[in-house]
């Protein structure tokens, strides 16, 4: 397996603009997560989905990040619009649920964002 | 979720023992212990995870004092690409609940 994908692996924009992030998870994976990380705040679950439902968005900053699951291989978080702030590494990540107690996620490469 | 402290940074030489020690003296019965970690510029990588007893798998070692206040990961040998960020995590098990909440970690530094 090609691990978890992500996509743009960069992407640098202006203020103001749309951004649009993807990701694929690990197929037979059915929890999915996307995380912000920069060095002020390290790193943190915006939002979470189980079968392509959201679960947990209560990290979600405000109402210009929004985050989608149509189907079980494909999530995209979106900024509208964004703002310098937003500048961070976004991860993707998949598990899947073995038991309770079981919480390996396997994390994408990332997505570096700048807004200039 | 329990509370967790580690050191902020820490050394090991290269073909050592390196042990990162965890604080989470508000542990509660239902909550285990996860350790992951993150290599610069890679996104984190689960390493092992228990709940009172001792845990070892190919990468680590987990040990888990009796009172459940406090763990340390071991690596048994510890290589120049063992140096990242290690993050101690407590979580409960339960249900739907699959949230981890990642705190500041301890910047493990293998030195040649």
């Amino acid at each position: 397996d090609a691990g978890v994908i992500q996509s743009p692996r960069h992407e640098v924009t202006e203020m103001g603009q749309e951004v649009t992030l993807r990701c694929k998870p690990i197929s037979g994976h059915d929890y999915l997560f996307w995380y912000r990380q920069t060095m002020m705040r390290g790193l943190e679950l915006l939002i979470y989905f189980n079968n392509n439902v959201p679960i947990d968005d209560s990290g979600m900053p405000e109402d210009r990040f929004s985050a989608k699951m149509p189907n079980a291989s494909f999530s995209t978080l979106k900024i509208q619009p964004s703002e310098p702030r937003d500048s961070a590494v976004y991860f993707c990540a998949s598990s899947y649920r073995r038991d309770p107690s079981y919480n390996e996620q396997f994390f994408g490469p990332g997505t570096r964002l700048t807004v200039l | 979720d329990a509370k967790t402290t580690q050191p902020p940074s820490m050394d090991c030489a290269e073909g050592r023992a390196a042990n990162l020690p965890c604080n989470h003296s508000t542990i509660s019965g239902n909550e285990y212990v996860y350790w992951y970690r993150q290599i610069h510029s890679q996104g984190p990588q689960y390493i092992i995870h228990g709940l009172k007893n001792n845990e070892t798998n190919e990468m680590a070692s987990l040990i888990i004092t009796e009172d459940r206040k406090s763990s340390t990961l071991i690596l048994p040998h510890a290589t120049l690409r063992d140096t990242a960020v290690y993050y101690c995590i407590v979580r409960v098990a339960r249900g739907s609940n699959y949230k981890l909440t990642f705190g500041k970690g301890t910047l493990l530094t293998v030195n040649p």
